[in-house]
C-alpha cells in the first residue's frame, strides 16, 4: 500500500498568492515524522519542513507553514506569498521508526505565474 | 551545504558493466541513506546504514550493494548495470540534531 499520496500532479498559482499542497499518508506507528522537500529544476532535494507526530504546534518555517491533521492522516503544505523562485517539484515524505528511513509520495509540480 | 558530496556527477554506462557511486559527507553522522528517482517521481530508498559496519536493505535492494567501513563515506555499488537502473541517485545523511536528511547534488546514472 502507498504510504504517501500526493493527488495533485501540478499546480498553477499566481505570484504573492497562497497555495496548499497536499499530503496523505498510512501509518500505524504511533512514532512518526512527515517531510517536505522542494526540487527546482537544478535538481538538488531542499529540506523545507518537518512535523513529529507527537508535535501538538503545526511546524512553520518562513513562508512554509505544515497544516497537521493527524485524525485525517493528512499533511498539507502552504506556502504563502508565492514567489517566482518557488516554482520547483515538492515532495511530501514520511519517516517511521528509529532508522529514519524516508517514504517519499510522487510529488506535485508548482508553477508559479508572474 | 548539506555537508555530502557525491561523484561522479554524470555517467553513461553499457549494459553488464559495473562502477561504483561515491558518497562522503562531513559531519560525522551515523545514519546515511542511498534513494533513486525516476525522472519527475519520488525517491525510493535502496540502502542505508545506521553507523560504520552496519547496512540494511531498503525498498529497492536489487541489484546494488553498498559498504560503510569509516563513517563518512557510504559508496553504492553497481553490478552487471541494467537498463532499469537508469536514474538519478541520490546519498543523504540525517541531520545532526533533528530527524530531517540532507541530499548530496546527485548522480545522474544512465544505462544503454
Amino acid at each position: 500500500a502507498q504510504k504517501i499520496t500526493q493527488t495533485q500532479p501540478g499546480m498553477f498559482v499566481q505570484e504573492k498568492e497562497a497555495v496548499t499542497l497536499d499530503c496523505t499518508y498510512d501509518t500505524s506507528d504511533p512514532s512518526y515524522g512527515l517531510f517536505w522537500y522542494k526540487q527546482p529544476s537544478s535538481g538538488e532535494m531542499i529540506f523545507l519542513i518537518y512535523q513529529g507526530s507527537y508535535d501538538q504546534q503545526n511546524a512553520t518555517e518562513g513562508r512554509y507553514s505544515l497544516n497537521f491533521q493527524k485524525a485525517r492522516k493528512s499533511a498539507n503544505l502552504v506556502i504563502s506569498a508565492s514567489q517566482l523562485g518557488d516554482s520547483a517539484m515538492y515532495f511530501c515524505a514520511m519517516r517511521e521508526g528509529d532508522d529514519y528511513k524516508l517514504s517519499f509520495g510522487a510529488g506535485t509540480t508548482v508553477t508559479v505565474r508572474a | 551545504n548539506a555537508g555530502v558530496t557525491q561523484t561522479p556527477k554524470f555517467r553513461i554506462l553499457k549494459i553488464g558493466q559495473s562502477m561504483t557511486l561515491q558518497c562522503a559527507q562531513d559531519m560525522n553522522h551515523n545514519y546515511m541513506y542511498w534513494y533513486r528517482q525516476d525522472p519527475g517521481m519520488g525517491l525510493k530508498l535502496i540502502y542505508y546504514s545506521v553507523g560504520a559496519g552496519i547496512t540494511d536493505k531498503g525498498e529497492v535492494p536489487n541489484g546494488y550493494n553498498v559498504s560503510r567501513s569509516t563513517t563518512e563515506d557510504f559508496p553504492l555499488r553497481l553490478e552487471l548495470a541494467a537498463p532499469s537502473q537508469t536514474f538519478v541517485y541520490f546519498c543523504a545523511r540525517r541531520a545532526v540534531t533533528g530527524a530531517e536528511q540532507y541530499f548530496g547534488p546527485g548522480t545522474r546514472l544512465t544505462v544503454t
